[in-house]
């Protein structure tokens, strides 16, 4: 069955410090998310994805963040100058077509030191 | 925005019984809600999408309806298994509002005993 798949599965990194999640969306896809979930909380939104462009981001996606999609495959988030509260479980997810289910991956668990 | 209301408390219950999960929300009626399980650590896992103009929707064991006059979901898990114990998420999306944009409810933990 196909699968959203993330890399890496848990990184730590030094508070100020860049990171790179990797995320490989399900093929036919075309709709891609990443959310975020903290310790104990909800799931947020971050960001959407769609034909190489931001659909929509929340409050928390900001100039520290971007998104990418650099090849047909890949789909990235990058954090710049990590901060102590970026730390949090990170979720790939993408759909079909919008108005259908969305499959996350299992996560990147990101620890800022 | 959408506030998104799941029951906070945990729900035991024995094996063989239905449990029954309750999604409320507060504001615009969504053009569709999606149910998901969570175990931990793990990313959600899709259940079921209802959409407005549905009021049930079936899959093997699970059950969802959509009600948009009083605003709410229940999820129904029949002949509930130990294996069936994770948190369930409500997720609410509003068409022409977002592409893909789910707003996740807290999610209702279940526990299901032997």
């Amino acid at each position: 069955e196909p699968e959203v798949t993330q890399t890496p599965s848990h990184q730590v990194t030094q508070m100020g410090q860049e990171v790179i999640l990797r995320c490989v969306p399900i093929s036919n896809h075309l709709y891609f998310y990443w959310y975020r979930q903290i310790l104990g909380q909800k799931v947020e939104f971050l960001v959407s994805f769609y034909n190489n462009e931001i659909s929509e981001k929340s409050e928390i996606f900001d100039d520290q963040f971007s998104v990418e999609r650099p090849d047909g495959s890949n789909f990235t988030l990058k954090i710049r100058s990590t901060k102590l509260e970026d730390s949090a479980m990170y979720f790939c997810a993408s759909s079909e077509r919008e108005g259908f289910e969305a499959f996350f991956g299992q996560g990147t668990r990101l620890t800022v030191v | 925005s959408q506030k998104i209301e799941q029951n906070s408390e945990a729900l035991n219950i024995q094996e063989g019984k239905t449990a029954t999960l309750t999604c409320n929300y507060t504001n615009y009626s969504p053009a569709y809600l999606q149910w998901y399980r969570q175990d931990p650590g793990r990313g959600p896992v899709f259940l079921l999408l209802i959409r407005e103009n549905e009021k049930e929707k079936r899959k093997e064991r699970l059950k969802v309806t959509f009600d948009t006059t009083l605003k709410q979901s229940l999820f129904h898990i029949t002949a509930s298994q130990p294996a069936d114990s994770a948190t369930y998420l409500c997720a609410l999306e509003v068409s022409g509002d977002s592409w893909g944009k789910l707003q996740f409810g807290a999610g209702t933990q279940v526990v299901v005993t032997p």
